[in-house]
C-alpha cells in the first residue's frame, strides 16, 4: 500500500527560507513529485526526483533519498506569492502504468 | 489555445440530474486523468486513460462515469449525484511511455461541483 505524509500548515517570514518535509512508505516507487497550487487555481508543476540527491531549480529546490522514503522542498528568499499548498506526489506502478498519488499537501504562509 | 481545459467552471445540480464534465488537452499527451478535490483531504485519483486503455480506480462509485473518445477530450458523466460529490473536479494530462514512465501532470483549472 502506500501511506504519504506532510505537515499540514507551515508559516514562514519572507525572505526566509522553509524546508517542506514529504515521507512515504509504499511499493512500486518511480519517481516523487512536488506541485504547487494557490487558493482556487490548479495545481502546477515544480519538481521531479527519481534519483536520490538534490535536484536545484531556482529560488526552489527538491531532495530525496530513496532508502529512507523521504523527500523535502527547499523554498528560499520566500515572498507573499509563495503562499499556496505545496503537494508532494509518489509515482507508483499499477497494472503496467505508472499513477501519480498525493499527500494531503502543506500549506504555507508567508507572512511580512 | 494551450494547456488544459475544462467546462464548466462551476456546476451546481440538483441529486436527480444529469451532467457532464469537459476536458481538452492541447499537448499531445496520450494519458488522462479525473481527480477529485475536498476540503482537507489529498487529492483523490478517480479514472485514467493511458495510452488509449482505461485504468479504474475501483473505489468510484458508478453514478460516475468517465469517456475519452480520443486522446485529447475526457469526459466525467455525473447522475444521481450525493451532496458528499461537491468538490473540486480536476482533469490532468501526461506523456506516458510505453515502458510505464509517466511524466509531469499538467492540470486544468477543475470544475467546482456543488450538489444540492
Amino acid at each position: 500500500g502506500q501511506n504519504i505524509d506532510q505537515p499540514t500548515e507551515m508559516t514562514a517570514t519572507e525572505g526566509a527560507i522553509v524546508q517542506i518535509n514529504c515521507t512515504y512508505q509504499t511499493s512500486g516507487f518511480n519517481g516523487l513529485f512536488w506541485y504547487q497550487q494557490h487558493a482556487g487555481e490548479a495545481p502546477t508543476f515544480l519538481s521531479y526526483n527519481v534519483l536520490d540527491g538534490l535536484e536545484e531549480k531556482g529560488r526552489f529546490s527538491s531532495f530525496l533519498s530513496r532508502s529512507k522514503g523521504y523527500s523535502y522542498l527547499l523554498l528560499k528568499e520566500l515572498q507573499m506569492k509563495d503562499s499556496a499548498s505545496y503537494l508532494c506526489a509518489v509515482s507508483l506502478a499499477s497494472g503496467g502504468s505508472y499513477i501519480p498519488t498525493f499527500g494531503r499537501g502543506t500549506s504555507l504562509i508567508v507572512h511580512p | 489555445e494551450t494547456g488544459v481545459t475544462q467546462t464548466p467552471r462551476h456546476l451546481v445540480m440538483g441529486m436527480t440530474n444529469k451532467k457532464s464534465l469537459k476536458c481538452e488537452q492541447h499537448l499531445g499527451h496520450n494519458a488522462m486523468y479525473w481527480y477529485k478535490q475536498s476540503a482537507k483531504k489529498p487529492l483523490e485519483l478517480m479514472f485514467v486513460y493511458s495510452l488509449e486503455e482505461r485504468v479504474e480506480n475501483n473505489s468510484v462509485p458508478s453514478r460516475f462515469s468517465p469517456e475519452c473518445p480520443n486522446s485529447s477530450h475526457l469526459f466525467l458523466h455525473l447522475h444521481t449525484l450525493q451532496p458528499e460529490d461537491s468538490a473540486l473536479y480536476l482533469c490532468a494530462s501526461s506523456q506516458e511511455s510505453r515502458g510505464g514512465f509517466t511524466d509531469t501532470q499538467y492540470f486544468g483549472p477543475g470544475t467546482r461541483l456543488t450538489v444540492l
